[in-house]
């Protein structure tokens, strides 16, 4: 079974700064991964799909990249309201989540 | 609009059954697959099981096939699942989405407790 790994589990930055996260599939995947924002008592919210596509509506700070095994999460000027915990998810016929990573104000 | 709202949470012994309900509206709910995820306290989000948009089909997480069924009636909008054998570690808020992941419920909170 293809698991997922994040890198890292916890990150604390401040309000501008560049974000990059990764996540880690154990065995190819190709594209089919996505990327969600979830804040503390709300569902998840799509980011990116296949890999490095920006879902409708979500701000182009956001941007995904990779294929195959090592794919990245960039943010690329935090803002106040992107403090949350982000979960990469494999997308075919069993869709398992990473374990998340929690980006926190420095 | 797009509007899923879960339903039928709450405190339930450890050894029973519940069934519970996810509501759409606001888009041709016979069209997509769904799925449902859940999230115990504190921790992240796992993935239960996907049904097709005509109900024909559905792929379970090893963890919880042979004891989760999940199910749809395309006349009352309503996705289902139905969790068999209820264990501590089933508490979690359980969140159904569509196909894509691109909208989601609130979730409904179940709680197994003696």
């Amino acid at each position: 079974d293809i698991q997922l790994t994040q890198s890292p589990s916890f990150l604390s930055a401040s309000v501008g700064d560049r974000v990059t996260i990764t996540c880690r599939a154990s065995q190819g995947i190709r594209n089919h991964l996505a990327w969600y924002q979830q804040k503390p008592g709300k569902a998840p919210k799509l980011l990116i799909y296949a890999a490095s596509a920006l879902q409708n509506g979500v701000p182009s700070r956001f941007s995904g990249s990779g294929s195959g095994t090592e794919f990245t999460l960039t943010i690329s000027s935090l803002q106040p309201e992107d403090f949350a915990t982000y979960y990469c998810q494999r997308l075919n016929t069993l869709f398992t989540f990473g374990p998340g990573t929690k980006v926190d104000i420095k | 609009q797009v509007h899923l709202v879960e339903s039928g949470g709450g405190v339930v012994q450890p050894g029973r059954s519940l069934t519970i309900s996810c509501a759409g509206s606001g888009f041709r709910f016979s069209d997509y697959g769904m799925h449902w995820v859940r999230q115990a306290p504190g921790k992240g989000l796992e993935w239960l099981a996907i049904i097709s948009d005509d109900g024909g089909s559905n792929y379970y997480a090893d963890s919880v096939r042979g004891r989760f069924t999940i199910s749809r009636d395309n006349s009352k909008n309503t996705l289902y699942l139905q969790v068999n054998s209820l264990r501590h570690e089933d508490t979690a808020v359980y969140y159904c989405a569509k196909m894509a992941f691109d909208d989601w419920g609130q979730g409904t909170l179940v709680t197994v407790s003696s």
